[in-house]
C-alpha cells in the first residue's frame, strides 16, 4: 500500500535532548513538509523540501533542524533550542513542491511529549 | 496575504442532522487552491476535496457537498443526515499559486454528532 509513514507514534523527552522524527513515504512524491500541531489549534509548518538535498524554513523552524538525503525520507530533529516542543507534529508530501498547490497527503503523527 | 478563518469553532450535533461547516478566505491571488481535511480522533489529517479558484461549480460525493463562492470568499462544507463518524476536527486550507509558496490552514472546526 503506498502512503506516508511516521514513527515512533508517540515520543518521551527529558529537557535538553534532541529527538529525531522518522517520516517516509512511497508514493514517489517530490515534496514533503513537517508541521506542528497544538492542541485546539491549527497546523503551522516548520520545514518543507520540494526536491532532494533541498529543503526550506518555513514559519517557525527555530529549535528543529531537517535533511532530505532520499526522496523517499524527511526526518524531523527537535533540538534542545526548542523552548516548547510538547506538540502534535504531522508530516505530509504532494507530488510537486514547486508551485506549492498540489494536493498533500498526510501521515498518521508523532506526539511528543517533553518530560 | 493569504488567510483562513473558520469562524466556527466547535459544532455538535444529533445524528441525522445536516450541518454546515464556514470557511472564509483572504488572497490576491487570482489563481488558488482550496482544501477541505478531516481529522479524526486519531490525528491523521484526511484529504476531502481540492477546488481550483477557476471552477464554482458546487460539488457532492455522497453525503458531503461544497458550496464555493467567489463573491462572498467562501468554501463551505455541508455533511447531510450527519453520522457519528463524522465526529472530528474540519479544517479549511488555501494554496496560492503565484504568491504564496504553501498551505495555509485555518483553525479548525471541531464538529461533535450525538448518538
Amino acid at each position: 500500500d503506498g502512503g506516508i509513514t511516521q514513527s515512533p507514534k508517540y515520543l518521551f523527552r527529558k529537557e535538553g535532548q534532541n529527538v529525531t522524527l522518522s517520516c517516509e513515504q512511497n508514493l514517489n512524491h517530490d515534496a514533503m513538509y513537517w508541521y506542528r500541531q497544538d492542541p485546539g489549534q491549527g497546523l503551522r509548518l516548520i520545514y518543507y523540501s520540494q526536491i532532494v538535498n533541498d529543503f526550506q524554513k518555513g514559519d517557525i523552524a527555530e529549535g528543529y533542524s531537517v535533511s532530505r538525503e532520499k526522496k523517499e525520507s524527511f526526518p524531523l530533529t527537535v533540538t534542545s533550542a526548542q523552548k516548547n516542543p510538547t506538540a502534535f507534529y504531522l508530516c505530509a508530501s504532494s507530488i510537486q513542491g514547486a508551485r506549492g498547490t498540489d494536493t498533500q497527503y498526510f501521515g498518521p503523527g508523532t506526539r511528543l511529549t517533553v518530560l | 496575504a493569504q488567510k483562513v478563518t473558520q469562524a466556527q469553532t466547535e459544532i455538535s450535533v444529533v445524528e441525522k442532522e445536516d450541518v454546515t461547516l464556514d470557511c472564509v478566505y483572504e488572497t490576491r491571488d487570482t489563481t488558488y487552491y482550496l482544501f477541505w481535511y478531516k481529522q479524526p480522533p486519531s490525528g491523521e489529517l484526511v484529504f476531502l476535496i481540492r477546488r481550483n479558484s477557476f471552477d464554482e461549480q458546487n460539488e457532492i460525493s455522497g453525503r458531503y457537498s461544497w458550496n464555493f463562492q467567489k463573491s462572498t470568499s467562501s468554501f463551505n462544507f455541508t455533511i447531510t443526515a450527519s453520522q457519528v463518524v463524522d465526529s472530528a476536527v474540519y479544517f479549511c486550507a488555501l494554496s496560492e499559486a503565484n504568491y504564496g509558496q504553501n498551505f495555509v490552514f485555518g483553525p479548525g472546526t471541531r464538529l461533535s454528532v450525538l448518538p
